[in-house]
């Protein structure tokens, strides 16, 4: 099946440092990607949406300008926590989009801001 | 997309057959029914997609309702390392298109 990769997997940061995730399908191309961030005991909670060559979509109450998001390639797109803060501690998880109907997810990146 | 409705939790003998229940009583005739699971601290994994023919793959099967308000998750034969929550997603099937995740049902197979 597709696989998807993010690095980093586990990554600890002091307050109001940036902190960048990449995300990467590895033997496919994705036009789309798509960021999700999930607290403990909650359910995934879509981000945003990375589309190859062009700005991101993000959902409601979701800072742009704090996560920033670039998806330069078929293969890989980022996600920049801005000035993180102990709050921005979460898992966060991509997704690239295969076909019309399938989505594959990476293996998630849990991040902890002291 | 529509809503869909899991119970929370389940228990399951290993070896026995795990039967996950969702109904989606609004789903539209262009909406597909996915199940997705989640182990601790992994991202969500595929396990199949359906319209409204029974499916079945190499991890599990997918019988949707005549009606198609509703269908079950079948895993013929749990083992430990199928305790995961599992997610049972309904949305039309088309490009851009995102998953939007409910609760899922929290399946503990049981030695």
């Amino acid at each position: 099946g597709a696989v998807v990769s993010q690095h980093p997997s586990r990554v600890i940061c002091k307050s109001g440092t940036s902190v960048k995730i990449e995300c990467r399908s590895l033997d496919f191309q994705a036009t789309t990607m798509f960021w999700y961030r999930q607290f403990p005991k909650q359910s995934l909670m879509l981000m945003a949406t990375s589309n190859e060559g062009s700005k991101a979509t993000y959902e409601q109450g979701v800072e742009k300008d704090k996560f920033l998001i670039n998806h330069a390639s078929l293969t890989l797109s980022t996600l920049t926590v801005t000035s993180a803060h102990p709050e921005d501690s979460s898992f966060y998880i991509c997704s690239a989009r295969l076909l019309a109907d399938t989505q594959y997810f990476g293996p998630g990146t849990r991040l902890t801001v002291l | 997309d529509a809503k869909t409705t899991q119970p929370t939790s389940m228990d399951c003998a290993e070896g026995r057959a795990a039967n996950l229940p969702c109904n989606h009583s609004t789903i539209s005739g262009n909406e597909y029914v996915y199940w997705y699971r989640q182990i601790h601290s992994q991202g969500p994994q595929y396990i199949i997609h359906g319209l409204k023919n029974n499916e079945t793959n190499e991890m599990a099967s997918l019988i949707i309702t005549e009606d198609r308000k509703s269908s079950t998750l079948i895993l013929p034969h749990a083992t430990l390392r199928d305790t995961a929550v599992y997610y049972c997603i309904v949305r039309v099937r088309d490009a851009g298109n995102m998953l939007t995740f409910g609760g899922g049902t929290r399946l503990m197979v049981k030695p």
